[in-house]
């Protein structure tokens, strides 16, 4: 059971929009940053989003992030076949004095 | 460039111990914090440790607090995980990845924004 909670699932066919929620409580995301990540089948995570709705250089502007309370989403515009892929939410946890994950979401691209 | 590369991953038996290792290059080791993020087979990723970037502040998951420990050697440029009385549950893929701001404000790691990782060792403890 991950502290942060996400959908094990999101689908979508090239050209669409996705969303993927993340929702957490008031000693994670709702009092600290929110970071995204996406890992490809056999690679390392990739840092897609941090700060809750910043890019690092090199990240297409195709995916943003947002947080409103306790909760954060990650949206990706025009999805494309190389954006399938697992996806997780991270944040760190007041409580816990540690960083926590959600469970990821592994995104098809129909 | 910048590079985190990883050694020390292996098999061994319930209750022995394991040092990894992630000898750092490209960015100065002492200005950045640095994290461990490990991934069971088949399942998301997990938190496990978090050092700062002058080593004055640790962080562990609860369920490797008082048998892992973290440490980094600036000398070598060299982040370590030490685990002892390792359990089934830790067989794990471990990545060190770079906490992405310099300098934290008094030397706090409170953030899992990790630009650069590792590429990952696998652990695996199994009599």
């Amino acid at each position: 059971q991950s502290v942060l909670t996400q959908p094990p699932s999101a689908s979508g066919t090239p050209g669409q929009r996705v969303t993927i929620s993340c929702s957490g409580s008031s000693s994670n995301i709702g009092n600290n940053n929110v970071n995204w990540y996406q890992q490809l089948p056999g690679a390392a995570p990739k840092l897609l989003i941090y700060s809750s709705n910043q890019r690092p250089s090199g990240v297409p502007d195709r995916f943003s992030g947002s947080k409103s309370g306790t909760s954060a989403s990650l949206a990706i515009n025009g999805l494309q076949s190389e954006d399938e892929a697992d996806y997780y939410c991270a944040a760190w946890d007041d409580s816990l004095d540690g960083a926590v994950f959600g469970g990821g979401t592994q995104l098809t691209v129909l | 460039q910048v590079h985190l590369v990883q050694s020390g991953g292996g098999v061994v038996q319930p209750g022995r111990s394991l040092r990894l290792s992630c000898a750092v290059s490209g960015f100065t080791f002492s200005s950045y914090g640095i994290h461990w993020v490990r991934q069971a087979p088949g399942k998301g990723l997990e938190w496990v440790a978090g050092i700062s970037y002058d080593g004055s502040s640790e962080y562990y998951v609860d369920i490797v607090r008082g048998r892992f420990t973290i440490s980094r050697d600036t000398s070598k440029n060299t982040l370590y995980l030490q685990m002892n009385s390792l359990r089934a549950e830790d067989t794990a893929v471990y990545y060190c990845a770079r906490d992405a701001v310099p300098l934290r404000f008094y030397g706090v790691l409170t953030d899992l924004n990790a630009d650069y990782w590792g590429q990952g060792t696998l652990v695996t403890v199994s009599s």
